[in-house]
C-alpha cells in the first residue's frame, strides 16, 4: 500500500523568504502525486499534481514541485512566500490502477511571519 | 459551475445518536468521496462512490456507512456516535477515480459528539 511521510508538522517563514516543505512517499510503481492546501476553515485546493512527464511542475499561486524517483520524494517549493500563504499543506499519493483513493501525509501547518 | 457543497455545516450530537452528512458533487462528477479530519489522524480515507457503487472502503468500523444516489448525491452514516467519531468529515468529487484525478473539496461538516 502506498504511504506519504511529510517530516515538518510547523513551519514559520519571514514574508518574502523562501518555502519548501518536504514529501516523501512510499509506493512500488509510479505514483500520482498530488500536493493540496487547506486555510483556516476551508476544505482543500489543490495546488499542483505529478504523474510522468517533466519532474519540475508549475502549480498555481507561484508554487512549484520536483519529483525525485532516487529520493521518492516530491518537494513543494515557493520562492517568495506572501502572508496568505499561510496554510496547512498536505501531500497525497495515488496508487491509479483501479485503486480509487488517496492516502494524505499528515500536513504541515506554514506561519508566515511580517 | 457550483462547487462542493456539503450540509449541514455544523452538528452537535450526544454519544450514542446517529448522524447522516449530505454532500453534493460538482455537476458532472460522478465520485465522491469521505475523508474524516482530526488533529490527531490527520484526513483518514473513509470510502469512494461512483454510479451509486462503492469502490473502495477505508479502515473504518461498520458504524460508518454510505450510500450514492443517481444524480451523484452522497450521504454518509455514523451509528452510535462515540467521543472520538468528532472531527471534520471532508467530501470530494472528481470526474473519474480520485487516485488520479483533481479532488475538488467541499467546506466539511464539522461534527462535535458530546
Amino acid at each position: 500500500a502506498q504511504s506519504v511521510t511529510q517530516p515538518d508538522i510547523h513551519i514559520t517563514v519571514s514574508e518574502g523568504a523562501s518555502l519548501e516543505l518536504r514529501c516523501n512517499y512510499s509506493y512500488g510503481a509510479t505514483p500520482y502525486l498530488f500536493w493540496y492546501v487547506q486555510s483556516p476553515g476551508q476544505g482543500l485546493q489543490l495546488l499542483l499534481k505529478y504523474f510522468s512527464g517533466d519532474t519540475l511542475v508549475q502549480g498555481i499561486k507561484g508554487f512549484e514541485a520536483e519529483f525525485k524517483r532516487s529520493q521518492s520524494s516530491f518537494n513543494l517549493r515557493k520562492p517568495s512566500v506572501h502572508w496568505s500563504d499561510a496554510a496547512e499543506y498536505f501531500c497525497a499519493v495515488g496508487a491509479g490502477s483501479n485503486d480509487y483513493k488517496l492516502s494524505f501525509g499528515a500536513g504541515t501547518t506554514v506561519t508566515v511571519r511580517a | 459551475k457550483a462547487g462542493v457543497t456539503q450540509t449541514p455545516r455544523y452538528l452537535i450530537k450526544t454519544r450514542g445518536q446517529q448522524v447522516t452528512l449530505s454532500c453534493s458533487p460538482i455537476s458532472g462528477h460522478r465520485s465522491v468521496s469521505w475523508y474524516q479530519q482530526t488533529p490527531g489522524q490527520g484526513l483518514q480515507f473513509l470510502f469512494e462512490y461512483f454510479s451509486e457503487t462503492q469502490r473502495n472502503k477505508g479502515n473504518f468500523p461498520g458504524r460508518f456507512s454510505g450510500r450514492q444516489f443517481s444524480n451523484s448525491r452522497s450521504e454518509m452514516n455514523v451509528s452510535t456516535l462515540e467521543l472520538g467519531d468528532s472531527a471534520l468529515y471532508l467530501c470530494a468529487s472528481s470526474l473519474g477515480d480520485p487516485s488520479t484525478d483533481t479532488q475538488y473539496f467541499g467546506p466539511g461538516t464539522r461534527l462535535t459528539v458530546l
